[in-house]
């Protein structure tokens, strides 16, 4: 099956530094990348996504990129503020299962 | 507003009772539901996926004993932990999908005591 790394676990930034987390996934077949937020007590919520067929999206202080060849995709928030402290996971997707990163727990100093 | 509606929210429930968990589907139907158990400070591990009128397809170590769903509308999908004990505390989430976006309901702390 899919099996898909995240780095860092955790990930400690200076409010208005840029945040990287990156992912791999194994299983050249996954066409669909979401990244999530997940607040303590809810569900994922949806942050940004990418389609295997593109290799760059953004969505103001959000973009993710994509690397087919390599196997891995990354995430980028800048100019971090505190309400971007959370835990993100990023996943894979083959025939809409997802199949999940272990997650990294950013912190957003003042 | 919410895709998935999820409940209860939270739940203790005594060891060696059962417990039900429901998901609806509030704008679309939806044929598949994936069900995940995430344990604290941990990821989300699919348990199982629904499928509306037919069997669940159960993820390698999951009893489908002991977590019985069941998809019997395109609007309804329903997770019941049976004999839960301790070690089944977990918040469950599920979600469904519209094209390749996951939307995801708002998970369901529970607590066997």
């Amino acid at each position: 099956g899919e099996n898909v790394e995240q780095h860092p676990s955790t990930l400690s930034v200076q409010e208005g530094d840029s945040a990287v987390i990156k992912c791999t996934y194994s299983d050249s077949a996954s066409n669909y990348f979401p990244w999530y937020k997940q607040e303590l007590g809810k569900g994922p919520q949806l942050i940004i996504d990418i389609r295997s067929n593109v290799g760059e999206k953004k969505d103001q202080r959000i973009a993710v990129t994509l690397n087919k060849t390599a196997k891995h995709f990354s995430l980028h928030i800048t100019e971090t503020q505190p309400e971007d402290s959370a835990v993100y996971f990023c996943a894979a997707s083959k025939n809409y299962k997802l199949s999940f990163g272990a997650g990294t727990t950013v912190t957003v100093r003042a | 507003g919410a895709v998935v509606s999820q409940h209860p929210s939270r739940v203790i429930c005594k060891s060696g009772t059962s417990v039900k968990i429901e998901c609806r589907s509030l704008d679309f139907q939806a044929t598949t539901m994936f069900w995940y158990r995430q344990f604290p400070k941990q990821s989300l591990m699919l348990m199982a996926t629904s499928n509306e009128g037919s069997k669940a397809t159960y993820e390698q170590g999951v009893e489908k004993d002991k977590f019985l769903i069941n998809h019997a509308s395109l609007t309804l999908s329903t997770l019941t932990v049976t004999s839960a004990h301790p070690e089944d505390s977990s918040f469950y989430i599920c979600s469904t999908h519209w094209g390749p976006e996951a939307f995801f309901g708002q998970g369901t702390r529970l607590t066997v005591v």
